[in-house]
């Protein structure tokens, strides 16, 4: 099984500001990653397939980058909307592995 | 607007069997990879099977394997997960995920069905 791991799985930080959460898989999966996030009490929501990609309709303060074992999902200027759960995960083999999750939390 | 609409909540005894439905409406059940994930109370999203029309392929978590069975009805374009041999530790939100891209990605989720396994 291919194991992700996001760091950190905790984050607070205040609106408008910059921030970044990492996901390293245990072994390569090319862009085989996809990012979602999670408000309390919903279903998760795709962000970001194929590593880099923005789903339709997911403002552009969103982005992710990397490839092979190292990835990034970057909010470039958080709004009061985006306080939620973060997780990644690997589409590359089975079982399609989740990330641990971060939680954004205001400061 | 592809949706994913899933049935309600259950309540089950440890040992007994519940299946979730998930239907689909937007687009054609036999056109989507359809998948099903679970959330226990506070944890992460945990990945529990997945089927491909396009190799009539199901995949299921080694840890659910001989437990959870995964069927589709193309015709009424509903999914269905069932889950046999209930424990404490199955009591979570489970999700109905569907896709389409060369990715292999969860584009569209139900709102979760609450299955509660209590004596």
């Amino acid at each position: 099984d291919i194991q992700l791991t996001q760091s950190p799985s905790f984050l607070s930080a205040s609106v408008g500001d910059r921030v970044t959460i990492t996901c390293r898989a245990g072994q390569g999966i090319s862009s085989y990653l996809a990012w979602y996030q999670q408000e309390p009490g919903k279903a998760p929501k795709l962000l970001i397939h194929g590593a880099s990609t923005l789903q339709s309709g997911v403002p552009s303060r969103f982005s992710g980058s990397g490839s092979g074992t190292e990835f990034t999902l970057t909010i470039s200027s958080l709004q009061p909307e985006d306080f939620a759960t973060y997780y990644c995960q690997q589409l590359s083999s089975y079982p399609r592995t989740f990330g641990q999750g971060t939680k954004l939390q205001i400061k | 607007q592809v949706q994913l609409e899933q049935s309600g909540a259950e309540v089950r005894k440890p040992g007994a069997s519940v299946k979730v439905s998930c239907k689909v409406s937007g687009y054609k059940l036999s056109e989507l990879h359809m998948h099903w994930v679970r959330q226990a109370p506070g944890r992460s999203l945990e990945w529990m099977g997945s089927f491909d029309p396009e190799h009539g392929e199901t995949h299921y978590a080694e840890k659910l394997q001989g437990r959870l069975t995964m069927t589709e009805d193309t015709a009424a374009d509903a999914a269905y997960m069932e889950l046999n041999g209930l424990r404490s530790e199955d009591t979570a939100i489970y999700y109905c995920a569907a896709g389409h891209d060369s990715w292999g990605s969860f584009i569209y989720w139900g709102h979760g069905t609450l299955v509660t396994a209590s004596s």
